[in-house]
């Protein structure tokens, strides 16, 4: 089955840095890779998301982009504000009906203004 | 478009009663709901994947007569913790989607945090 790992686990950043987050996934098959933040007490909200047939995809100040042959996706944030602060996940499945996504371990970003 | 709505937001309970949870898909039909559990710190692991009309599909190690899932409608889920302990405080997160999403991330709900006393 598929398994993502995702570092790092926290990342401290001053406001205005760039912050950069990076997963790696090991079933071949899947093929859309989602990012959510998750915000104390509530439930993932989606921010981004990338499929296999596109390298890179942006989003204002966010961007991911994504190295099938390797395996492994990365999550881009620009001028980070305090309001980035979060947990991050990273997930991945395989782009058919029904199926499950796999999330990373998670990424607690704090935004130091 | 894609709402989820998910209540309670919270909920205390005594130990030895039972706590029901409810997802509902508020703009359109979800044809399937996952069920996840998330412990503080850590990563959302799924629970159970429930399509409407048929019974839940639980992950390994997850008690299937503790947390009874029921998937009626199109736009309703329930999770029921059964004889809820203190072992079972945690977040609960459900998720849908619906054949007209495919290809789209799922909508989660905003989550239950079950505190059993």
């Amino acid at each position: 089955g598929e398994n993502v790992e995702q570092h790092p686990s926290t990342l401290s950043v001053q406001e205005g840095d760039s912050a950069v987050i990076k997963c790696t996934y090991s079933d071949s098959a899947s093929n859309y890779f989602p990012w959510y933040k998750q915000e104390l007490g509530k439930g993932p909200q989606l921010i981004i998301d990338i499929r296999s047939n596109v390298g890179e995809k942006k989003d204002q100040r966010i961007a991911v982009t994504l190295n099938k042959t390797a395996k492994h996706f990365s999550l881009h944030i620009t001028e980070t504000q305090p309001e980035d602060s979060a947990v991050y996940f990273c997930a991945a499945r395989r782009d058919n009906y029904g199926q499950n996504f796999v999330f990373g371990p998670g990424t607690r970003l704090s935004v130091l203004p | 478009g894609a709402v989820v709505s998910q209540h309670p937001s919270w909920v205390i309970c005594k130990s030895g009663t039972s706590v029901k949870i409810e997802c509902r898909s508020l703009d359109f039909q979800a044809t399937t709901m996952f069920w996840y559990r998330q412990f503080p710190k850590q990563s959302l692991m799924l629970m159970a994947t429930s399509n409407e009309g048929s019974k839940a599909t639980y992950e390994q190690g997850v008690e299937k007569d503790k947390f009874l899932i029921n998937h009626a409608s199109l736009t309703l889920s329930t999770l029921t913790v059964t004889s809820a302990h203190p072992e079972d405080s945690s977040f609960y997160i459900c998720s849908a989607t619906g054949q007209a999403k495919i290809g789209y991330g799922y909508t989660f709900g905003s989550g239950t945090r079950l505190t059993v006393v």
